[in-house]
């Protein structure tokens, strides 16, 4: 049972302009959201987070949202580059418990 | 470089053997997950141990065990292993045990059971 949701599998956006990158999430005891980033053969690395008590968070170019009412994150990239390119993954925990529920990732490629 | 090794990088065995991971956590750290990815399926959590103590579990299949040794290092092992066993299996290292802790993530360990 998939408990957070990334429904599109890649993105394309040209360089300079934004990516957004969703995720939704079904378990309304989730009150710990992060953004991890992977590049080919190496480990994902954790990107930015948001506790349940905000709804932004913002790290440079990069600022997450969260809509507790709609179960919902977005991870938005401003500008993006082509070193952004990689698979990005939306995790999700309980009580600020301990297991990490990862989505499947977005593929995002940025384009020159 | 995360600080977290994993070994071997690449595994290849037969069905119905037994195999065993290996993970070293970032100096300090004293929490360690194991993840599984297998094809089209995100990272699953298998299970975390905390300064020795199983602390958390997963989707870990009865076959699969893990430890965390005195020196912090963990192993992860499969045994009598199926084709569908394939994957890769990272593990992570984070200094406190919660979630909110950053998790920093090996490079992974491609088993690939023929």
């Amino acid at each position: 049972d998939q408990q957070v949701k990334q429904n599109s599998p890649s993105l394309s956006v040209q360089e300079g302009r934004i990516s957004i990158l969703n995720c939704d999430y079904t378990n309304s005891m989730f009150d710990y959201f992060l953004w991890y980033k992977k590049y080919p053969a190496e480990g994902p690395t954790f990107l930015i987070s948001i506790s349940s008590i905000k709804d932004k968070n913002e790290d440079g170019r990069f600022t997450v949202f969260l809509n507790k009412s709609a179960k919902h994150l977005s991870l938005h990239i401003v500008p993006s580059q082509p070193g952004d390119s990689a698979v990005y993954f939306c995790a999700a925990s309980a009580d600020s418990g301990y297991a990490l529920n990862f989505g499947k990732g977005t593929s995002l490629l940025v384009t020159p | 470089d995360s600080g977290v090794t994993q070994t071997p990088k690449h595994l290849i065995t037969a069905t119905g053997q037994r195999v065993t991971l290996r993970c070293s956590p970032r100096s300090g750290d004293l929490s360690v997950y194991w993840y599984q990815q297998s094809l089209d399926q995100g990272l699953q959590f298998l299970i975390q141990y905390y300064n020795g103590e199983e602390r958390a579990k997963g989707n870990i299949l009865e076959r699969f065990s893990a430890q965390q040794f005195p020196d912090l290092h963990s192993e992860l092992n499969l045994s009598s292993l199926e084709l569908g066993d394939s994957a890769l299996y990272f593990c992570a290292s984070s200094v406190g045990g919660s979630a909110t802790y950053e998790q920093y993530f090996g490079p992974g360990t491609r088993l690939t059971v023929t």
